[in-house]
């Protein structure tokens, strides 16, 4: 089974711009594997951020975005507010074999 | 408004089963895949198993395979868990989600303990 990965913890400042990144063990990640990026707080369901590498719900804050870069699948705040510390997973699909979650992003604002 | 409504779960003996279900609104069920995601206490998201649109294809995580059956009844738009010989490894908030988009339910509760 493929191991995603993501960094374990990240912190940005208010106002501040971030990228959060998803990578495959199996090389380069495409939009072949519909990157989705999904925001948790403690104690809530998770929510779908972005869907199919750069879709987003009607919910999600223009600030955020969903993009391919450097062979990752990265998720990139613009202008971080108080309310976006959280944590943060990605999922991967994999042609022939089963999902994977990235093990998630502990995103601080300070 | 897609709404997904978990049910089911609670505190079961190790080695015991428990029928976890979902019921799916605001959307025409029978025409989407359907997933299980768990997540044990303080961890991340695990993909537990997925059915497609008319229920003729699963696919199970290793971790539960033999075990856990997914099934659906689009009639009664709800989705199924049944959980069998289960294990304190299993303890975790269990969400069904639509695949398409990756809609979320609120997530049900399992405990596994003696």
């Amino acid at each position: 089974q493929a191991v995603v990965t993501q960094e374990p913890s990240l912190t940005v400042s208010p106002g501040g711009t971030i990228t959060l990144t998803c990578g495959s063990s199996t090389g380069a990640v495409t939009s072949g594997h519909y990157p989705h990026w999904f925001q948790q707080k403690p104690g809530q369901a998770p929510r779908t951020l972005i869907y199919d590498t750069s879709n987003k719900h009607s919910w999600t804050p223009a600030r955020f975005s969903g993009s391919l870069l450097g062979g990752k699948a990265a998720l990139t705040l613009l202008g971080a507010q108080p309310e976006d510390e959280a944590e943060y997973y990605c999922l991967l699909s994999y042609s022939g074999a089963r999902p994977v979650f990235g093990g998630g992003t502990k995103l601080t604002v300070l | 408004e897609v709404q997904l409504l978990e049910s089911g779960g609670g505190l079961v003996q190790p080695g015991g089963s428990l029928r976890l279900s979902c019921a799916a609104s605001g959307f025409t069920f029978s025409t989407y895949a359907m997933t299980w995601v768990r997540q044990a206490p303080g961890k991340g998201l695990e993909w537990a198993s997925a059915i497609s649109d008319s229920g003729d294809n699963t696919y199970y995580a290793d971790s539960v395979k033999g075990r856990f059956t997914i099934s659906r009844d689009n009639s009664k738009n709800t989705l199924y868990l049944q959980m069998n010989g289960l294990r304190a490894e299993d303890t975790a908030v269990y969400y069904c989600a639509r695949e398409s988009r990756y809609y979320w339910g609120q997530g049900t509760l399992v405990t596994v303990s003696s």
